[in-house]
């Protein structure tokens, strides 16, 4: 069964520049999480999807980030206009409803 | 609000056994979870436990939950210098988003 698939693997950007990720869960996987991981922490919720619909943007900074799923699999991911702050490790998720997240192997960006 | 809490840094000699332990404040939390991330990787489920267990063990890996005191500890035994990495505390109410610790950094002396 392949994994949960992640581009681009890094990226560097200049600030006020705009960048895209992108997240392809395991096929079948109805959930879709977007966790941002800043160096020497632990991952914190983005946003999750159940199929096409957001069930939690809470935490999302709506001024500058948007996710879609269009039709209920693959992902975007994009920071407009990014800052410094941004920088960090952009990490998906999947699961098919119940417990357990398979994480993919994250896009690490670095705004200069 | 959840918060997760885990000591930062482990040292341990290749072959001992290393134990890293977490505590958590959402009692309403019903799985709780360690992931396991090396240099430039994602993140690696090792193991689960339900809130309803105390105990749970997978080849090298024991889980010992005290819930009264909102307390988890991952036991790894016979530890090898390929289990260096940071493990993460994490909980959840199932479908729902993980809350992680800070992570904790394991290194393993040869």
């Amino acid at each position: 069964e392949a994994g949960v698939a992640q581009s681009p693997r890094y990226k560097i950007i200049e600030k006020r520049q705009s960048v895209a990720f992108w997240c392809n869960p395991i096929s079948g996987h109805a959930t879709l999480y977007w966790y941002q991981q800043i160096l020497g922490q632990g991952p914190k919720l983005l946003i999750q999807f159940q199929n096409n619909g957001v069930v939690d943007d809470s935490q999302l900074p709506k001024d500058r980030f948007s996710a879609e799923r269009l039709k209920g699999v693959d992902s975007t991911l994009k920071i407009q206009p990014a800052k410094l702050e941004d920088s960090a490790v952009y990490l998906c998720a999947s699961s098919w409803g119940g417990e357990t997240q398979y994480f993919g192997p994250g896009t690490r960006l670095l705004v200069l | 609000g959840e918060d997760v809490e885990q000591s930062l840094f482990l040292s341990v000699r290749e072959g001992d056994s290393s134990v890293i332990n977490c505590t958590y404040t959402d009692s309403s939390s019903t799985y709780l979870y360690w992931y396991k991330q090396e240099p430039g990787a994602g993140l690696q489920l090792l193991t689960y436990i339900f809130s309803n267990m105390d105990m749970k063990q997978d080849q090298r890996l024991t889980v010992l939950l005290n819930k009264k005191d909102k307390h988890l500890s991952l036991r790894i035994a016979d530890t090898q210098t390929g289990d260096s990495a940071i493990y993460f505390c994490a909980e959840s109410q199932g479908n729902t988003p993980l809350v992680f610790g800070k992570g904790t950094r394991l290194s393993v002396i040869a």
